[in-house]
């Protein structure tokens, strides 16, 4: 069974860069069925799509964040990664990433890891 | 533009019925979507995925109490004989080419 886990530094300052990992177990990255995902809770709100990417590299983003968010896939450690540049208050959140299947929903979730900015 | 449009909230009684509308932004009827649950402190569950028609396939290990409709440009999630543990917030989720979107989830209350 797929599991994913979120890694990475629980407090970022204002204006530097949030790094995330999420390392996959039970399953390869690189099977080609399936896009990889990372999305976003603020306190007390719903949720955000960041962006997703396939394991050859092709990424897609959310308009809204697109100039600061870059995702890459390592598949000889069978991770993806979340960059988030100049960061900001208003990126303080639960960032989970999650698993979606070509033209099917988000469908394996991770478990979140809390990110706040602040100095 | 796609969008999903649910209700804040609802509540049902313990052992009752209740049914969450997520609604598709004009244009979009077609357009299959998913239902996750996130009960507090907890990260999002997927409970199913709801075709256009009706049909919906569930996730590993969903109760039989949870099932999905359509009509139109709406999609449902019924749960039956509600238990304490069904309160949570309930997200609906859809996907097009290099976009994915949730709706605002609704927050459901087992009184």
């Amino acid at each position: 069974q797929v599991q994913l886990q979120e890694s990475g530094p629980g407090l970022v300052k204002p204006s530097q860069t949030l790094s995330l990992t999420c390392t996959v177990s039970g399953g390869s990255i690189s099977s080609g069925d399936y896009y990889w995902s990372w999305i976003r809770q603020p306190p007390g709100k719903g949720l955000e799509w960041i962006g997703y990417i396939y394991y050859s590299g092709s990424t897609y983003y959310n308009p809204s964040l697109k100039s600061r968010v870059t995702i890459s896939v390592d598949t000889s450690k069978n991770q993806f990664s979340l960059k988030l540049s100049s960061v900001t208050a208003a990126d303080t959140a639960v960032y989970y990433c999650a698993r979606a299947g070509t033209r099917a929903p988000l469908d394996v979730w991770g478990k979140g890891t809390t990110v706040t900015v602040s100095s | 533009q796609l969008v999903l449009t649910q209700s804040p909230s609802a509540s049902a009684s313990l052992g009752a019925s209740v049914k969450l509308t997520c609604t598709l932004s004009s244009g979009h009827s077609s357009y299959d979507i998913a239902w996750h649950q996130q009960q507090a402190e907890k990260g999002p569950r997927y409970l199913m995925k709801l075709n256009s028609d009706g049909s919906h396939t569930k996730g590993d290990g969903i109760p039989d109490r949870f099932s999905g409709s359509s009509s139109g440009a709406e999609r449902y999630l019924s749960i039956s004989s509600l238990q304490s543990e069904d309160e949570a917030d309930y997200y609906c989720q859809t996907w097009g080419t290099g976009i994915l979107v949730f709706g605002g989830g609704t927050k459901l209350t087992v009184l």
